[in-house]
């Protein structure tokens, strides 16, 4: 299957900083990303969709000013956390379009002091 | 709107006793249905996928089949390196390639 890498795998910052998570599709082209966030013991939740391009889609209630999405590349997405404050602590999986499949990252832990 | 059930939240199995998970799911428009495993801190790892009604996929002890309603993951004769959660999620003609995802079954497999 298709390969997608995530980087940081863990990060720890202090409240009021930003944070940058990069996603990367290793071995093909990607012209659409997601990102998501997920809290334990729950499952997926969508937070926006990235277009190679073009301006990411929010999903309601997720704000688009504090979590900056920039898909530069065919191959690369990153998702910044603007301001980051504790209850931004989650884990962060992006994953990719291959065909009709999508393809995840291994994930990012954030952790907000 | 799309939306996905699976069922049981959670199960526990001695190891090689086979047993299925559930996921019923209502869409409009099926594009496809797909499984995941997913292991603590760590991304899903795609399992299959399936497209119409009938359809069945296998990989080693898991076996995935489709009805208009529901698919079932068959895990024959687990092993404890199966444990994880499994999810289901579906992709309807509305959802912009965009994937539902329901909560997950949590096996554990007992040794």
């Amino acid at each position: 299957g298709a390969v997608v890498s995530q980087h940081p795998s863990w990060v720890i910052c202090k409240s009021g900083t930003s944070v940058k998570i990069e996603c990367r599709s290793l071995d093909f082209q990607a012209t659409t990303m997601f990102w998501y966030r997920q809290f334990p013991k729950q499952s997926l939740m969508l937070m926006a969709t990235s277009n190679e391009g073009s301006k990411a889609t929010y999903e309601q209630g997720v704000e688009k000013d504090k979590f900056l999405i920039n898909h530069a590349s065919l191959t690369l997405s990153t998702l910044t956390v603007t301001s980051a404050h504790p209850e931004d602590s989650s884990f962060y999986i992006c994953s990719a379009l291959a065909g009709h499949e999508q393809f995840f990252g291994p994930g990012t832990r954030l952790t907000v002091l | 709107e799309d939306q996905v059930t699976q069922s049981p939240e959670a199960l526990r199995l001695q190891e090689g006793e086979s047993s299925s998970l559930n996921c019923s799911y209502t869409v409009s428009g099926l594009r496809g249905l797909f499984w995941y495993r997913q292991d603590p801190g760590k991304g899903p790892e795609f399992l299959f996928t399936l497209y119409s009604a009938g359809e069945e996929k296998e990989k080693e002890r898991l076996k995935a089949t489709l009805t208009k309603k529901e698919s079932f993951l068959h895990i024959t004769a687990p092993k404890p390196e199966d444990s994880a959660t499994y999810l289901c999620a579906v992709r309807g003609s509305g959802s912009a390639r965009q994937l539902t995802f329901g909560s997950g079954t949590q096996l554990t497999v007992l040794p």
